[in-house]
């Protein structure tokens, strides 16, 4: 079956960094897009950033562009964020999504891990 | 970017009523529009993709209309485990986006 699980969240101060991590396991990991997205405390969903199966493109949400990194490694099954220069309103959950897409080419998030809770606090 | 806005934020229903929640786009997303459910403490699930496609597992109550940039999410026959909050997401292009939700409340 399909798992996703998060892990790196955590209390950081502001303007530091850290990475949050996605392991995958029960599906074919190199074939899937990879996403980030983001819930602030009582809020919405926000879409973070997504990364290709084959990392050869990249896509940001404006709020973290030039801040956050996504990356992966198919040879571990993991894809991560890179988060820097953190602020108050990075905090959130974290989720991990796999991005999956059918035969007509439409795409969507078809699984989600638990999410990783990120607070900035000083 | 595409701007999706969600109507109404919030309602109140009872078990076996009919809810419709709506969707509009800030242009067309070509039916690049999918609704996921999220209940309290939980990560959101997929319910319906591609506008109007039910996700694998899902109860046929749920049911997904609509094109360009007007959608609509329809609960037939509410059930307790119905009450949570959606949300439609836009994936024509990047940065893909969500609507700000509609929780739905026991009346």
């Amino acid at each position: 079956q399909v798992q996703l699980v998060e892990s790196g969240g955590g209390v950081v101060q502001p303007g530091r960094s850290l990475r949050l991590t996605c392991a995958a396991s029960g599906f074919m990991f190199s074939r899937y897009g990879m996403h980030w997205v983001r819930q602030a405390p009582g809020k919405g969903l926000e879409w973070v950033a997504m990364i290709w199966n084959d990392a050869s493109n990249k896509y940001y949400a404006d709020s973290v562009k030039g801040r956050f990194t996504i990356s992966r490694d198919n040879s571990k099954n993991t894809v991560y964020l890179q988060v820097n220069s953190v602020r108050a309103e990075d905090t959130a959950v974290y989720y991990c999504a796999r991005g999956s897409y059918d035969t007509r080419g439409y795409l969507f998030l078809d699984y989600w891990g638990q999410g990783t809770l990120v607070t900035v606090s000083s | 970017d595409i701007q999706m806005t969600q109507s109404p934020s919030s309602l109140s229903a009872s078990v076996g009523d009919r809810v419709t929640i709506t969707c509009r786009a800030s242009q067309s997303t070509d039916n690049f529009l999918n609704w996921y459910q999220q209940k309290p403490g939980k990560a959101p699930e997929l319910l319906i993709y591609a506008a109007s496609s039910l996700q694998s597992g899902v109860p046929s109550r749920f049911s997904g209309s609509g094109s360009g940039t007007d959608f609509t999410l329809t609960i037939s026959n509410l059930q307790p485990e119905d009450f949570a909050t959606y949300y439609c997401q836009q994936s024509y292009n990047t940065p893909w986006a969500f609507g700000r939700g509609t929780k739905v409340e026991i009346k």
